[in-house]
């Protein structure tokens, strides 16, 4: 599975868009990139995933390189309720396997 | 809603105990997860299945063993509880992997059960 690597924390201004990179140099042709975020004391919940094309949801959008190395989440205006923790993961089209990083904090301040 | 239920928000046993740990979805989800969460570790894998009666180790099997005996519940066993399995554990589910729909293979948590092991 290919790794990626995020940094630690991030901090951003409540109504500005968040920007959370991740790298994922070692991404293989058939693994997707996606994106789960934990609030403190409860379960990592789903964002977004995509394969070569940048995605856009009601949560969030994924713009993702050409040469797909690397991805960044936009959460387009970020709320006080958007701080957590953030997770980029690689997996691989035909796997159930999830492999999860340390991610990224984000801490949204008033 | 989809739901994940885990049986125990918060456990406290004793070294060389029996756990049990058990999860229940109503998704009708074919895979189940089982991960651990430490702080500086992230989440690491440590059963999963994707079929009843089936089970693929993760990344951190060792000292656990699982049971799917049902496609709804998964459990999570420690045959002799120790102090370093001390950790907030967190059950998920999906479905069949549809490719890149939306929500395909997506992971859904339940709230974790918080294990103490004195």
């Amino acid at each position: 599975d290919a790794k990626t690597t995020q940094p630690p924390s991030m901090d951003c201004a409540e109504g500005r868009a968040a920007n959370l990179p991740c790298n994922h140099s070692t991404i293989s042709g058939n693994e997707y990139v996606y994106w789960y975020r934990q609030i403190h004391s409860q379960g990592p919940q789903y964002i977004i995933h995509g394969l070569k094309n940048n995605e856009t949801n009601e949560m969030a959008s994924l713009i993702i390189t050409e040469d797909r190395k690397s991805s960044t989440l936009i959460l387009p205006h970020a709320t006080l309720r958007d701080t957590a923790v953030y997770y980029c993961i690689v997996r691989f089209y035909n796997t159930d396997k999830l492999i999860f990083g340390t991610g990224t904090r984000l801490q949204v301040f008033p | 809603d989809v739901k994940v239920t885990q049986s125990s928000r918060y456990l406290v046993k004793r070294t060389g105990e029996k756990v049990f740990l058990e999860c229940v979805q109503d998704m009708d989800h074919e895979n189940m997860f089982w991960y651990r969460q430490d702080p500086g570790l992230g989440l690491r894998l440590i059963y999963f299945s994707y079929d009843v009666k089936m089970k693929e180790k993760g990344d951190i099997p060792e000292g656990y063993s699982v049971s799917r005996e049902k496609k709804e519940r998964f459990s999570l066993i420690l045959e002799s509880a120790s102090t370093n399995q001390t950790s907030m554990y967190l059950c998920a589910s999906s479905g069949v992997l549809l490719g890149a729909g939306k929500g395909a293979g997506e992971l859904f948590f339940g709230e974790g059960s918080r294990l103490t092991v004195l």
